[in-house]
């Protein structure tokens, strides 16, 4: 267990619609960074939040939307969902703003129908 | 940019045979951080082992072990007396430091699947 929480553990939804990932880092660690992970894109970095603030994008499509709240749990928005979007959302946290040591959480698997 | 390169898709080993899974990468900067993370069929992406750009020694940990070389620009994994429970998909990943000190991200391999054979 690495002491970081997501839910739901899974989602089923339909094209077009709106949902939300939930993240809560471990105790102790200020950064949030999120990570897709699909069968043709691979495990691919969409964007890391710092005590609050965003400190990095990657490959984030613009339907989609982070934020990090001042109790340091983070949320992920997907909307516009399309059948594409279907993949495993990771997680991870680490102590500060650097990827020493990221801690990954177990995922949450969207299925988009 | 950044990159990773894992050849190796798949591969397959009978039990208690070692096994290397190779790990490719390219960077333009000269402070940087190598990992190696396991995700068996459960799911979750489990840290394995962490090594920065200035450490070249090897690494062993019980039945694994580490080779960077700087020279060939590569970080291989090698699980030796492999065991069932080693079936997964392993994913190498660089992280560059430099000028982006502070705002760094995982770029990860296209993964390994390793499946040890009862």
């Amino acid at each position: 267990d690495s002491g970081v929480t997501q839910t739901p553990k899974h989602l089923i939804t339909a094209t077009g619609q709106r949902v939300t990932l939930r993240c809560s880092p471990r105790s102790g660690d200020l950064s949030v960074y999120w990570y897709q992970q699909s069968l043709d894109q691979g495990l691919q970095f969409l964007i890391q939040y710092y005590n609050g603030e965003e400190r990095a994008k990657g490959n984030i499509l613009e339907r989609f939307s982070a934020q990090q709240f001042p109790d340091l749990h983070s949320e992920l928005n997907l909307s516009s969902l399309e059948l594409g979007d279907s993949a495993l959302y990771f997680c991870a946290s680490s102590v500060d703003a650097r990827v020493n040591e990221q801690f990954f959480g177990p995922g949450t698997r969207l299925t988009v129908l | 940019a950044q990159k990773v390169t894992q050849a190796q898709t798949e591969i397959s080993v009978v039990e208690k045979e070692d096994v290397t899974l190779d790990c490719v990468y390219e960077t333009r900067d000269t402070t940087y951080y190598l990992f190696w993370y396991k995700q068996p069929p459960s799911g979750e992406l489990v840290f394995l082992i962490r090594r920065n750009s200035f450490d070249e020694q090897n690494e062993i940990s019980g039945r694994y072990s580490w080779n960077f070389q700087k020279s060939t620009s590569s970080f291989n994994f090698t699980i030796t007396a492999s065991q069932v429970v080693d079936s997964a998909v392993y994913f190498c990943a660089l992280s560059e430091v430099g000028s982006n000190f502070g705002n760094e991200k995982l770029t990860f391999g296209t993964g390994t699947r390793l499946t040890i054979i009862p």
